[in-house]
């Protein structure tokens, strides 16, 4: 079965300071991958999603952006972060053979004072 | 489009009582539809999922759910709460968006509160 790698598990950055926030998928390739951010009360926003190497696409205009530079691996990342940019943030990503499925990592609490 | 509506941000229960999530959804293409737990600070869970299959799903930890077309529903239950199902759970619908890419949207999600 797969599992979903994020670290750090917590974060704390100044306004200003730049980002990565790393995902990693074991046990699969080629899985689509997905960057979410929840917040209290609001569900999940899906932020980006990945389909392949270097194939991003972006759901929401914001301070953020990601990349893939291998097929297990999904970064997550900013140049100058933003009170806005706390959260919960989540990878998820699916197998091979069952892209309708999503699997989550355990998350990455980010907060930016 | 597809949208996902979970009726009531917070629901409790006393332990040993019957837990009922609600989870209605609209979709324009038939859907599958998925429950997800999540615990303090952690990722989410599959708990189960609706494939087009059998319309009465059995998941982890003793939770089923059962797809009514008719209803657009997709409930939660499971006849007997645990403390340890204290828990947020999160009804998402697979929305197909080209390719091979499909993208789930989910609801605001239900927050269970388990009473001793």
């Amino acid at each position: 079965s797969q599992t979903i790698h994020q670290w750090p598990a917590t974060l704390v950055q100044p306004v200003g300071s730049p980002l990565s926030l790393e995902c990693t998928v074991e046990g699969t390739s080629n899985p689509n991958l997905y960057w979410y951010r929840q917040a209290a009360g609001r569900g999940l926003q899906l932020l980006f999603y990945s389909v392949g190497i270097g194939q991003i696409s972006s759901e929401v205009p914001q301070n953020l952006s990601a990349s893939r530079p291998q097929d297990r691996q999904f970064i997550l990342s900013s140049k100058k972060l933003l009170l806005s940019d706390s959260g919960f943030y989540l990878c998820a990503g699916t197998s091979r053979l069952a892209k309708n499925i999503q699997y989550f990592g355990a998350g990455t609490r980010l907060s930016v004072l | 489009a597809q949208s996902v509506t979970q009726l009531g941000s917070h629901v409790s229960v006393s332990e040993g009582a019957l837990v009922l999530l609600r989870c209605n959804y609209s979709s324009s293409v038939p859907p599958y539809l998925f429950w997800y737990v999540q615990y303090p600070n952690q990722g989410l869970q599959l708990l189960l999922k609706y494939t087009s299959a059998a319309t009465l799903v059995k998941g982890i930890n003793g939770f089923e759910a059962e797809f009514k077309k008719s209803e657009t529903s997709f409930h939660l239950t499971k006849p007997s709460a645990h403390m340890s199902d204290a828990a947020e759970y999160f009804c998402a619908v697979r929305a197909f968006s080209g390719g091979s890419n499909y993208k789930l949207t989910f609801g605001k999600g239900t927050l269970l509160t388990v009473n001793p």
